[in-house]
C-alpha cells in the first residue's frame, strides 16, 4: 500500500541555518512526489514537485528536494532559513492507481524558527 | 480573481443540523477533492470527482454527501453533524488527476 512517512514532528532551526525535512515513501511504481507548505489559518501551497528527469528538483521560496529512489525519499532542503519560514510541511505522493488523482499525505512537520 | 474558494471560512452548528461547505474554483479543472485535516491524522481525503456529475468516495466517506453539477462547484454535505465531524476542511482542485492540487483556504468547522 502507498504511504508517506514523514519522521520529525516538530523541528526547531535557527534563522540562517540551514533545513533538511525528511519523507520516505512507499509506492508500487514510480511516483510523483509534492512538498506543500501550509502557513496557519491557511490552505496547502505547492512548494514543488517531481514526476520525472532530474532527481534534484527547485521549488519556490529558495526550497529545493531530491529524489532518491534507492531510499525511498524525498528530503526537502533549504540553505539558509527565514523567520517566515516557520510554517507545517507536508510531502505527498500519488496518484494512487485507479483513485482519481488521490495523494497521499505525510503527517506533517511543523517548522519553528528561533531568531 | 481566479482561484479556489471555500465559503464559509468558519461555522459553528449543532449535532443533527445539515450543514454544506462550498467549494468554487475558476480554473475549469477537471479535478476536485475535499480532504479533512484533523491532529494526528493529517489530510484525509472524504470524497473526489473527476468531472461534473462524476464523483467518488475517499478515504472517509460516511456521513457525508458531495454533487458536482458543474465543473466549478464541489459543495460537501454533513447531512446530520456529529462531533467526530468537528474538523477543519479543504477543498483542492488539479487540471488532472496526476497534476499538482491546488487548495482553498479551509473551513474551521465546529459541531456543538
Amino acid at each position: 500500500a502507498q504511504s508517506v512517512t514523514q519522521p520529525d514532528i516538530h523541528i526547531t532551526v535557527s534563522e540562517g541555518a540551514s533545513l533538511e525535512l525528511r519523507c520516505n515513501y512507499s509506492y508500487g511504481a514510480t511516483p510523483y512526489l509534492f512538498w506543500y507548505v501550509q502557513s496557519p489559518g491557511q490552505g496547502l501551497q505547492l512548494l514543488l514537485k517531481y514526476f520525472s528527469g532530474d532527481t534534484l528538483v527547485q521549488g519556490i521560496k529558495g526550497f529545493e528536494a531530491e529524489f532518491k529512489r534507492s531510499q525511498s525519499s524525498f528530503n526537502l532542503r533549504k540553505p539558509s532559513v527565514h523567520w517566515s519560514d516557520a510554517a507545517e510541511y507536508f510531502c505527498a505522493v500519488g496518484p494512487v492507481p485507479n483513485q482519481g488523482g488521490k495523494l497521499i499525505f505525510g503527517q506533517g512537520t511543523e517548522l519553528s524558527v528561533k531568531p | 480573481d481566479a482561484g479556489i474558494t471555500q465559503s464559509p471560512r468558519y461555522k459553528i452548528t449543532e449535532t443533527g443540523r445539515q450543514v454544506t461547505l462550498m467549494c468554487h474554483q475558476t480554473w475549469s479543472h477537471s479535478y476536485m477533492f475535499w480532504y479533512r485535516q484533523d491532529l494526528g491524522h493529517g489530510l484525509r481525503l472524504i470524497y473526489y470527482s473527476a468531472a461534473a456529475d462524476i464523483t467518488d468516495k475517499g478515504e472517509v466517506p460516511d456521513g457525508y454527501v458531495v454533487s458536482r453539477s458543474k465543473t466549478e462547484n464541489f459543495p460537501l454535505t454533513l447531512e446530520s453533524a456529529t462531533r467526530s465531524q468537528t474538523s477543519v476542511y479543504f477543498c483542492a482542485s488539479s487540471v488532472e488527476g496526476n497534476q499538482p492540487q491546488h487548495f482553498g483556504d479551509g473551513t474551521r468547522l465546529s459541531i456543538l
